[in-house]
């Protein structure tokens, strides 16, 4: 099966530096690759997603890059703020037949003021 | 348009006791999933529901069961309680493919 695996597991950063979140997957076969951003006590919600089709997808402040070849896929965080402090996991999966998406075991991500 | 609500919030059990979280959707989504979620662990799949009338396990099923009541309900029951169960509890759902998978607000269960 697929395995995701997501570094670091832990990113502090200034208030205005940018992030970046890596995770690589094992199936080649994986063509979705979502992020969510989970705050504390909070539910994972859908922030940025890209397709195996394209190598990159950008909605203002985030970004996510995939290199289908490495097998790697990557969120940029630019400009960060307090209220970018959440955990954030990404997850690989194959939208054909039963969708079961892989998911890393997060990065917590503190943005200092 | 409330999306994935699960019930209840948060409950405390002693070991041995059993109850069943809730969960339901009012987006039409065919898949519905189970998941848990530990420190450093992340998201680990208990049980999924490709479709209204099948169910199948996921990563971590043992001492666990589901039930696809309809297309909007699915269901989990903790037979017998353990403290290994302590943990939240999110369910989600999603269209076919994966599109819209959208989480509940999570169940953190507490086993004594």
């Amino acid at each position: 099966g697929e395995n995701v695996e997501q570094h670091p597991s832990t990113l502090s950063v200034q208030e205005g530096d940018s992030a970046v979140i890596k995770c690589t997957y094992s199936d080649s076969a994986s063509n979705y690759f979502p992020w969510y951003k989970q705050e504390l006590g909070k539910r994972p919600q859908l922030i940025i997603d890209i397709r195996s089709n394209v190598g990159e997808k950008k909605d203002q402040r985030i970004a996510v890059t995939l290199n289908k070849t490495a097998k790697h896929f990557s969120l940029h965080i630019t400009e960060t703020q307090p209220e970018d402090s959440a955990v954030y996991f990404c997850a690989a999966s194959t939208t054909g037949g039963s969708y079961i998406p892989t998911f890393g075991r997060g990065t917590s991500l503190i943005v200092h003021p | 348009n409330a999306g994935v609500t699960q019930t209840p919030k948060f409950q405390v059990l002693k070991t041995g006791q059993s109850m069943t979280l809730q969960c339901a959707q009012d987006m039409n989504h065919n898949s519905m999933y189970w998941y848990r979620q530990d420190p450093g662990m992340g998201l680990r799949l208990i049980y999924y529901s490709a479709s209204e009338g099948t169910t199948d396990k996921g990563e971590v099923p043992n001492g666990y069961n589901v039930s696809r009541l309809n297309k909007r309900e699915f269901s989990l029951r903790l037979e017998s309680a353990a403290p290994s169960q302590t943990s939240v509890y999110f369910c989600a759902s999603s269209e076919a493919g994966g599109y819209g998978y959208t989480f509940g607000s999570g169940t953190r269960l507490t086993v004594v």
